[in-house]
């Protein structure tokens, strides 16, 4: 019955490495976004999909690649990851960018 | 000036009290405006909207002040379960997007 889930919960990977999470909301909305949230626990958006279309894309280095294969997925694939990536990962969807939005459990990210 | 302002705290109360939070914004088009409550290694999860003629639900009153474009979050009779960080959220007019507050910690002692 979870409303927006993703997976893994944990992840653990040395540098260098290409490893993807992903994402799924059961709610019916038309926005999902990716939120990175780091060791000083600020909470900043790096992706929004609204109806599967890149909405807002934060000055992600180009190693993050987010993929929406239809509105209710939304995956992010990190290739040739780095020390500076570990963090937690959130996933979130939203009827609309200005509504309320949906947290997923977040994925724990450490790069080794 | 930040695009969303929260004094970080921690605010350290006992059980029973009156502890208020309050948050700034700069955008004066910012339309849609949240609370978020976020426990230790959790994910965000809402706690309330705002509205402009402010709301409460049980314990929690949330106001906006748009003149002054800040929005505040007060708790009654604290519960020890009500330690956690509380997210100041606000949408950012013309971007389609939400922006977070750092939170505010909360510490309710016994």
């Amino acid at each position: 019955d979870t409303a927006v889930s993703q997976t893994p919960k944990y992840l653990v990977t040395q540098m260098g490495n290409d490893k993807s999470i992903k994402c799924e909301q059961n709610l019916g909305h038309d926005t999902m976004y990716w939120y990175k949230q780091d060791s000083k626990k600020f909470l900043k958006i790096m992706f929004s999909y609204n109806n599967k279309e890149l909405i807002i894309n934060e000055t992600v280095p180009n190693r993050f690649s987010p993929k929406s294969p239809d509105k209710a997925h939304l995956n992010l694939h990190i290739n040739s990851l780095e020390l500076g990536d570990s963090a937690v990962y959130f996933c979130a969807s939203s009827q609309d960018p200005n509504t309320e939005a949906f947290f997923g459990q977040g994925t724990r990210l450490t790069v080794v | 000036r930040k695009e969303v302002e929260q004094d970080p705290g921690p605010f350290n109360v006992p059980e029973g009290a009156t502890v208020a939070f309050n948050c700034t914004y700069s955008n004066s088009a910012s339309q849609s405006f949240f609370w978020y409550r976020q426990d230790c290694r959790k994910e965000p999860k809402l706690l309330m909207s705002v509205y402009s003629s402010g709301n409460e639900d049980g314990r929690f009153t949330a106001q906006l002040n748009r003149a002054s474009q800040y929005i505040s979050l007060l708790i009654r009779d604290s519960k020890l379960s009500d330690s956690a960080t509380y997210l100041c959220v606000v949408n950012k007019a013309g971007f389609q997007k939400l922006v977070f507050g750092t939170g505010t910690r909360l510490l309710v002692s016994p």
